[in-house]
């Protein structure tokens, strides 16, 4: 079946400090790749996006490369802020579900120190 | 424009009473979900409408789950004997069309706790 794993948290950063959440996934076709945030005390926001292999989504100076050969979409940013401080949740939704729903990994959470 | 919006924000239960929880999705958008975000589950999937269609209910825990969508908007999840492990937080989401290639919008979730 289609799954995602997510690099376990927290991860504690300095503001400035580059950031990378690992994230690889098994799906049976060709899915979509999703980057969700979730805010202290917020809902899921959509934080970018990846609908084919070698295509980069990228917000709010975060990014992440769909890689086909690695089965992975890594999240990254170069300079984190302490606005940053929240759970990140990798995603995918595959083709051959009929009814798309998404598949998520468990989340990391990323707190970031001044 | 308007997000999802869900409500109760939140909602505190006795272990076997039932419980309705409501969603509002984005004016337009076809396709409706529900999740389920518990402490050590992470996010699963409940529940999906499109249109019209049949829903698909494959992610319903058990049977004391269920769920309905009336006029293709507002849509209603069903807890009924709530146990203990029900708590956590119920989020709906949704999406112009039910397609890999487009993104779901979630509602701020409803957090359930059973008592």
């Amino acid at each position: 079946g289609n799954s995602v794993t997510q690099m376990e948290g927290p991860v504690t950063l300095s503001e400035e400090a580059f950031l990378t959440i690992n994230c690889t996934y098994t799906a049976t076709g060709y899915p979509s790749l999703f980057w969700y945030v979730q805010y202290p005390g917020e809902g899921l926001q959509l934080l970018l996006k990846a609908t084919k292999a070698d295509d980069k989504g990228s917000n709010k100076g975060f990014e992440a490369t769909y890689r086909k050969e690695t089965t992975s979409f890594h999240l990254e940013k170069g300079s984190v802020q302490v606005s940053d401080s929240a759970v990140y949740f990798c995603a995918l939704s595959d083709p051959n579900s009929g009814n798309t729903p998404l598949v998520f990994g468990k989340g990391t959470r990323l707190s970031v120190i001044a | 424009g308007a997000g999802v919006s869900q409500s109760p924000s939140n909602k505190v239960t006795e272990k076997g009473k039932d419980v309705e929880l409501r969603c509002d999705p984005i004016s337009g958008h076809t396709a409706l979900y529900w999740y389920r975000q518990s402490l050590g589950q992470g996010l699963e999937f409940l529940i999906y409408f499109q249109g019209n269609s049949a829903p698909d209910k494959s992610g319903l825990p058990s049977d004391r789950f269920s769920a309905e969508r009336t006029g293709g908007s507002v849509s209603t999840l069903t807890i009924q004997r709530t146990q203990q492990e029900d708590s956590a937080v119920y989020l709906c989401a949704s999406s112009l069309a039910p397609d890999r290639l487009v993104a779901q919008y979630f509602g701020p979730g409803t957090r359930l706790l059973v008592l």
